[in-house]
C-alpha cells in the first residue's frame, strides 16, 4: 500500500495561474517536505514542516507557499508559475529530523507550465 | 564544498552482473546517516538502503549492499545479479546530525549515477 501519495501525478498549469499540489502520508510522520527536481538534476529542498512548525530555505522562491492543515496532508502552493518552475516535485516524509530518520518519497507530480 | 561526490554520471552493467556505484562524502560529524536512493524513469525517489555512522556492519538490503569505509569516507552500493528493472538513476544522500543550537541539517544529495542494465 502506498505510504506517501501525491495527487495529481501530472499538472499541467498556464503561466501566471495559480495551482496546488497535494501530499498525503499513512505513516504518521511528524515530518513532511516538500522538494523541487529538475531534469537530470538532483531534488532540491524547498521546505518542511516539523510538525506545524514550518522551515523554509533560504533560497525558496516567495512564488512557492505551503500548507499543511494536519498531519496527514501537506500542500504545495505555486502563487504565479512560471516557465522555470516547471518541474517534478517530490514529497517526502520522515519520523523525524535526525541523522538515522529515513525520507520516505512519494511518486512526485510532473509540472508542466504553458 | 560539495558534501556528496558521486564521480561516475553513467555505469552499465551486463544482466546477472554485481555493480558498484560509487560515493564519497565529506563531514566532521560523527553522527551522520547515510542513504542511498533508486529513481527509475517514473520519476518516483525508492529509498534501498541506509548506513548510519556508528553502524560496525555493512548495511545488506536483499540485493543490495553498501560497502562503507568510514576512514575513507566512502559508501558504495553494490547491486548483486543485476537485473533489467535496476536500470535508474541512483542518488548517494547524508544527513549529518542535530545541531547544537538546534535546527536540523537537510538530507544532501549527490548528483547521481545514471544506471543501464543490458541484457
Amino acid at each position: 500500500d502506498a505510504m506517501v501519495i501525491q495527487n495529481p501525478r501530472y499538472q499541467v498549469t498556464q503561466f501566471g495561474k495559480p495551482v496546488t499540489l497535494s501530499c498525503s502520508q499513512t505513516l504518521n510522520h511528524n515530518v513532511m517536505y516538500w522538494y523541487q527536481q529538475k531534469s537530470s538534476q538532483a531534488p532540491k529542498l524547498l521546505f518542511h514542516y516539523y510538525d506545524k512548525d514550518f522551515n523554509n530555505e533560504a533560497d525558496t522562491p516567495d512564488n512557492f507557499q505551503s500548507r499543511r492543515p494536519n498531519t496527514s496532508f501537506c500542500f504545495l502552493d505555486i502563487r504565479s508559475p512560471g516557465l522555470g518552475d516547471a518541474a517534478m516535485y517530490l514529497c517526502a516524509t520522515s519520523r523525524d529530523r535526525g541523522a538515522r530518520n529515513t525520507q520516505y518519497f512519494g511518486p512526485g507530480t510532473r509540472l508542466t507550465v504553458l | 564544498a560539495q558534501k556528496i561526490t558521486q564521480t561516475q554520471p553513467g555505469m552499465f552493467v551486463q544482466e546477472k552482473e554485481a555493480v558498484t556505484l560509487d560515493c564519497t562524502y565529506d563531514t566532521s560529524d560523527q553522527s551522520y546517516g547515510l542513504f542511498w536512493y533508486k529513481q527509475p524513469s517514473s520519476g518516483e525517489m525508492i529509498f534501498l538502503i541506509y548506513q548510519g555512522s556508528y553502524d560496525e556492519q555493512n548495511a545488506t538490503e536483499g540485493r543490495y549492499s553498501l560497502n562503507f569505509q568510514k576512514a575513507r569516507k566512502s559508501a558504495n552500493l553494490v547491486i548483486s545479479a543485476s537485473q533489467l528493472g535496476d536500470s535508474a538513476m541512483y542518488f548517494c544522500a547524508m544527513r549529518e546530525g542535530p545541531l547544537l543550537q538546534g535546527g536540523y541539517n537537510k538530507l544532501i544529495f549527490g548528483a547521481g549515477t545514471r544506471l543501464a542494465v543490458h541484457p
